[in-house]
């Protein structure tokens, strides 16, 4: 069965602290992305990356930065956690389009993030 | 800006009733898709509906999407308990990327 693996389910860190949220598909897909969802605001688009070594600013980028270095693996690390970090942060992977669309998204079980 | 409002944002019924949301975008698309959220996991892609397709049905769903209105709709038939949870409609951002923006969803909860 396809997936999408975030490493950790929830996750309590400092504030100052340097976090490292991990996500591994194994699709082969070109695309993966990092949302974060907070309750009233929906999904957030943080960073996302068409292919190794590559990264684009979402809408939210400030204070977090991302790392690529294989095509399975995309990370999002928080330089130095605040307390508004703390939030569910959803990794999606996405794959080539098929006949011009986009067949959309396989997203993992996200990580619950708390910022002491 | 949200590209995808849902509404209502929340629905209460019973088991066996239908439920009904509803999407509203801002513009042009070449297809909309739909998502489950069950409390505290990921999203599962429901159903994708393409800019040429006025109605699609998958199992219990069925979707319609209206272009001139910018607006979709989501049905569920003979809700079950295992229904609930939270949908979202989710559109491109622009044509042929492979960002989506997602609404802030609609929570279901089926009575038992």
């Amino acid at each position: 069965d396809v997936k999408v693996t975030q490493s950790s389910r929830y996750l309590v860190k400092r504030t100052g602290e340097k976090v490292f949220l991990e996500c591994v598909q194994d699709m082969d897909h070109e695309n993966m992305f990092w949302y974060r969802q907070d309750p009233g605001l929906g999904l957030r688009l943080i960073y996302f990356s068409y292919d190794v070594k590559m990264k684009e600013k979402g809408d939210i980028p400030e204070g977090y930065s991302v790392s690529r270095e294989k095509k399975e693996r995309f990370s999002l690390i928080l330089e130095s956690a605040s307390t508004n970090q703390t939030s569910m942060y959803l990794c999606a992977s996405s794959g080539p389009l098929m006949a011009g669309v986009n067949y959309g998204y396989t997203f993992g079980s996200g990580t619950r993030l708390t910022v002491v | 800006s949200q590209q995808g409002e849902e509404d209502p944002q929340a629905l209460s019924i019973q088991e066996g009733e239908n439920a009904t949301m509803n999407c509203s975008y801002k513009t042009s698309i070449n297809n909309l898709q739909w998502y489950r959220q069950n409390s505290g996991r990921g999203l599962v892609h429901l159903i994708l509906i393409r800019s040429n397709e006025r109605e699609k049905h998958s199992g219990r769903l069925r979707v319609t999407l209206d272009t001139s209105k910018k607006s979709s709709s989501l049905l569920i038939t003979a809700s079950r308990a295992a229904d609930t949870a939270s949908y979202f409609c989710a559109t491109e951002t622009a044509p042929g990327t492979y960002k989506y923006i997602f609404g802030t969803g609609t929570r279901l909860k089926v009575l038992a």
